[in-house]
């Protein structure tokens, strides 16, 4: 079975600082990775996807994530946060067939400072 | 595109009674998971349907648990005899077979449950 690892619980920065978030996985297979977002009071929103091709995947409100297999490794990151990205942001897996449940780290929850 | 709902939002109820949510996917989507978040951590897979067959359902899904997905359409979770260790968020997520990868889950809101 799948697991996800996500070692950040609570990261605290300034506006305008660099995010990263790390994420490792663990499946012997070919997997499909996801990064979710939860902003407070609304429910999860995919933030990007990674499922085959360039391992450097951009998504929505400028954050990117790098998969890197030789790592087991889907970190995420931002090069200047805004106080807009305060969420509990997580980490998800999927084997690259069947029933595409997925797997979740259990999250960072990111507070950014004004 | 209405987004995935479930009913109700929160719900308050005292050890040992029935409760039943649900939930509506969007509505080309023939998947529908069901997963539950405690406090600190990140959901777990409970079950999941294509379209009205539940094809595939978690060790954390006791006997005291069902689902069904009449018509392949919304879905209910009933818990029977609710116990303090139910309280959590049960979430609804639907996905088009296959889309997961390009697409990944819709997940609906929550129903936020309390067993007093």
């Amino acid at each position: 079975a799948q697991s996800v690892s996500q070692h950040n619980h609570h990261v605290i920065l300034s506006e305008a600082a660099s995010l990263e978030l790390g994420c490792n996985y663990s499946y012997g297979g070919t997997v499909n990775l996801f990064w979710y977002v939860q902003y407070p009071g609304q429910h999860l929103q995919l933030l990007l996807k990674y499922f085959s091709g360039d391992p450097l995947v951009k998504g929505i409100k400028g954050f990117e994530a790098e998969f890197i297999k030789s790592k087991f490794s889907f970190n995420l990151r931002k090069p200047s946060v805004q106080w807009s990205d305060t969420a509990e942001y997580f980490c998800a897996v999927t084997p690259n067939f069947g029933n595409e449940k997925l797997t979740f780290g259990t999250g960072t929850r990111l507070t950014i400072i004004p | 595109d209405t987004g995935v709902s479930q009913d109700p939002r929160h719900k308050i109820t005292k050890r040992g009674q029935n409760v039943t949510f649900r939930c509506d996917p969007i509505s080309e989507h023939n998947r529908l998971y069901w997963y539950r978040q405690t406090l600190g951590q990140g959901p777990e897979f409970l079950t999941y349907f294509q379209n009205e067959a539940q094809l595939e359902k978690s060790r954390l899904l006791s006997d005291r648990f069902s689902a069904e997905r009449p018509k392949g359409s919304f879905s209910t979770l009933e818990i029977q005899r609710t116990e303090q260790g139910d309280s959590a968020m049960y979430l609804c997520a639907s996905s088009l077979e296959g889309g997961v990868s390009f697409f990944g889950q819709y997940f609906g809101p929550g129903t936020r449950l309390t067993v007093t």
